[in-house]
């Protein structure tokens, strides 16, 4: 089965702190693709990240990070020093030939607050 | 800036009305992509489009139809509306079918009454 599980529904830090979203998933296929995708209040959702299944090399940009682990079929993502404008629901997501022929699997979402 | 929209960020309709939804990107995309965001369900894909006039069923399109005449635009409607249609729609584009990221619309949020 093709599956994406966020098993954190909400998380909420105080501005400052690092947090880590976790992601893991199910797939039969050697070659898929990995997303993250942020979805502030406004509604629109934003692309953040995309790996490849023979990318395991973690990727830095700023504030954020992401560990990709086919080992543990993890794909996680950390925010260090946390800040108000990061709230949002991020969503990790696969694609694969087995989701239906390159479709994107998504998961349900976590929602995170950042506190000032 | 590259850009997906959609015709209403806001909409009530009547149970049994026939309702339109349009998404327009100026990408030149191939694909395009209606999805339903319900809490604690994510995204769920009602139908794809990998070509003008060419349509796939995602995985929740029962209730739904799709029509799309020209390349950039992509139209979601609802035969007759029910109430269990009540929703956020996100309309998206991309490049290539998976393989690459997609751009989303700012979403329309439906109210069937």
């Amino acid at each position: 089965a093709q599956k994406v599980t966020q098993a954190q529904t909400e998380i909420s830090v105080v501005e400052k702190e690092d947090v880590t979203l976790d992601c893991v998933y199910e797939t039969r296929d050697t070659t898929y693709y990995l997303f993250w995708y942020k979805q502030p209040p406004s509604g629109e959702l934003v692309f953040l990240i995309r790996r490849n299944s023979f990318d395991e090399q973690n990727e830095i940009s700023g504030r954020y990070s992401w560990n990709f682990q086919k080992s543990t079929s993890s794909f996680n993502f950390t925010i260090t020093a946390s800040q108000v404008v990061d709230s949002a629901v991020y969503f990790c997501a696969l694609s694969g030939p087995n989701t239906g022929g390159f479709k994107t699997i998504f998961g349900a979402g976590t929602r995170l607050f950042v506190k000032a | 800036d590259v850009k997906v929209t959609q015709s209403s960020r806001y909409l009530v309709k009547r149970t049994g009305e026939k309702v339109f939804l349009e998404c327009v990107q100026d990408m030149d995309h191939e694909n395009m992509f209606w999805y339903r965001q319900d809490p604690g369900l994510g995204l769920r894909l009602i139908y794809f489009s990998y070509d003008v006039k060419m349509k796939e069923k995602g995985d929740i399109p029962e209730g739904y139809s799709v029509s799309r005449e020209k390349k950039e635009r992509f139209s979601l409607i609802l035969e007759s509306a029910s109430t269990n249609q009540t929703s956020m729609y996100l309309c998206a584009s991309s490049l290539l079918l998976g393989q690459y990221e997609q751009f989303f619309g700012p979403g329309t949020r439906l109210t069937v009454l």
